[in-house]
């Protein structure tokens, strides 16, 4: 079974900073999927970056990128130029690449970030 | 709006009482599924339906039932609620491996 760990249950960063938040996963499949979801305090999960495993490039979605590591099964999320609205906790998950598997997710226990001015 | 709703929003049950959580997509997605969300534990999944007429159980499924109505409909069954059942709830569906969530269903059980 693969497992998602986040190590870092809460972080802070200043406005305009720049912060880092870590996963580390554990799998025996070679192609998979991996995501960061942010939850803010309206409980909705949103989207924000996604990376498959067979892409040595890393993803970019505006002030967000990952620095994936497959060797290390490292996938962690960078935020530039953080804002106020970027408070909130943030997951990383899992999904195999299989068929079969029904895109089920296999989340970490999550980071909280806060944004302080 | 095109999304995935969850009825209700939040609710109280007393342990032993019964209750169905409600969800429903309007995105013709086959897959659909239920996870609950706990302090410190991430989000877990409970049961999934990868198409209409299937179901099989998650991470963690014990004290749970689900049907799968129709390609639209995903409902999750609490037969004798105990408070370990205390939980946010989030019903979500997949196309392609992309998840689209519900905005959760708080439970409590006192």
């Amino acid at each position: 079974a693969q497992t998602v760990t986040q190590s870092q249950p809460e972080m802070s960063v200043q406005e305009a900073e720049t912060v880092t938040l870590s996963c580390t996963y554990d799998t025996s499949e070679s192609d998979y999927y991996l995501f960061w979801y942010k939850q803010p305090p309206s409980r909705q999960m949103i989207l924000v970056i996604r990376q498959e495993a067979y892409k040595q490039q890393n993803a970019t979605e505006n002030r967000f990128s990952v620095n994936f590591q497959k060797a290390a099964k490292s996938f962690s999320l960078k935020i530039s130029d953080s804002q106020l609205g970027d408070a909130a906790m943030y997951f990383c998950a899992y999904r195999s690449a299989f068929a079969g598997t029904a895109s089920k997710l296999t989340f970490g226990t999550g980071t909280r970030l806060q944004v302080t001015l | 709006n095109a999304g995935v709703t969850q009825t209700p929003k939040f609710q109280v049950l007393k342990t032993g009482q019964s209750m169905t959580l409600q969800c429903a997509q309007d995105m013709n997605h086959n897959s659909m599924y239920w996870y609950r969300q706990d302090p410190g534990m991430g989000l877990r999944l409970i049961y999934y339906s990868a198409s209409e007429g299937t179901t099989d159980k998650g991470e963690v499924p014990n004290g749970y039932n689900v049907s799968r109505l129709n390609k639209r409909e995903f409902s999750l069954r609490l037969e004798s609620a105990a408070p370990s059942q205390t939980s946010v709830y989030f019903c979500a569906s997949s196309y392609r491996g992309f998840h689209t969530f519900g905005s959760g269903t708080r439970l409590t059980v006192v």
